[in-house]
């Protein structure tokens, strides 16, 4: 059974510039969440789709968005780049709520 | 906000002795836990979870222990080894009321390092 396929797995922007990352949940899966990590404020929650429906929202600005299709894969934007969001990008997929199996995450970085 | 913490950043063990690594959490609300190990350059691994309808759980090599009264959980990894040196963080969550996931709350990671 394939895994969580975080795509792509490095990144290097500029600031003032967007990224989009994608996400591949497990088969079967419904329910993706995505959280940021850095070594500063550890692994933080992003937000939470269901059923393509944003349950969730963790404490980001609004320069930080996403949606989920109808095949459950799950992307996430972030707009107007800062250099505070490099970051390594983590998305989960779980079982309604239960078994988070994460991806290797995308590495941002803002120059 | 309610957050999920560890008590230590570091913990140091001699390989083959057991290793127990603590976590405590605020949210009374949450009914789900996960201990994580992530390696560097990876993303978390799930090692063993628990609900809270449960006081243990054991798997292989490792047991997860949960007391509610004092909102305290701990991972237990037996006759440690040098493949367990990582990063461990426990993670909680709870059900909202749709029935959805809330997202998991992480505490920030013990770095468990295996002496020779």
């Amino acid at each position: 059974k394939a895994g969580v396929t975080q795509t792509p797995r490095y990144l290097i922007k500029t600031r003032g510039q967007q990224v989009t990352l994608s996400c591949s949940p497990i088969s079967g899966h419904r329910s993706v969440s995505w959280y940021q990590q850095t070594p500063g404020q550890g692994l933080q929650f992003l937000f939470e789709y269901f059923s393509e429906t944003q349950r969730n929202k963790g404490n980001f600005p609004g320069r930080f968005s996403g949606r989920q299709f109808s095949n459950s894969r799950s992307e996430m934007n972030v707009s107007t780049l800062e250099l505070g969001d490099s970051a390594l990008y983590l998305c989960a997929s779980s079982f309604v709520g239960y078994g988070y199996t994460f991806g290797s995450g995308t590495r941002l970085t803002v120059v | 906000g309610e957050s999920v913490g560890l008590h230590l950043p570091t913990l140091s063990v001699q390989e083959g002795d057991n290793s127990i690594i603590n976590c405590a959490y605020s949210n009374s609300a949450s009914d789900y836990f996960i201990w994580y190990k992530q390696e560097s350059g990876k993303g978390p691994q799930f090692i063993i979870d628990i609900r809270s309808n449960m006081d243990k759980r054991q798997g292989q090599r490792v047991t997860v222990l949960l007391n509610k009264t004092v909102k305290h959980l701990s991972l237990q990894i037996a006759a440690t080894q040098p493949g367990d040196s990582a990063v461990y963080f426990c993670a909680e969550t709870g059900e909202d009321s749709g029935g959805g996931a809330d997202g998991l709350t992480f505490g920030k990671g013990t770095h468990l390092i295996i002496q020779p």
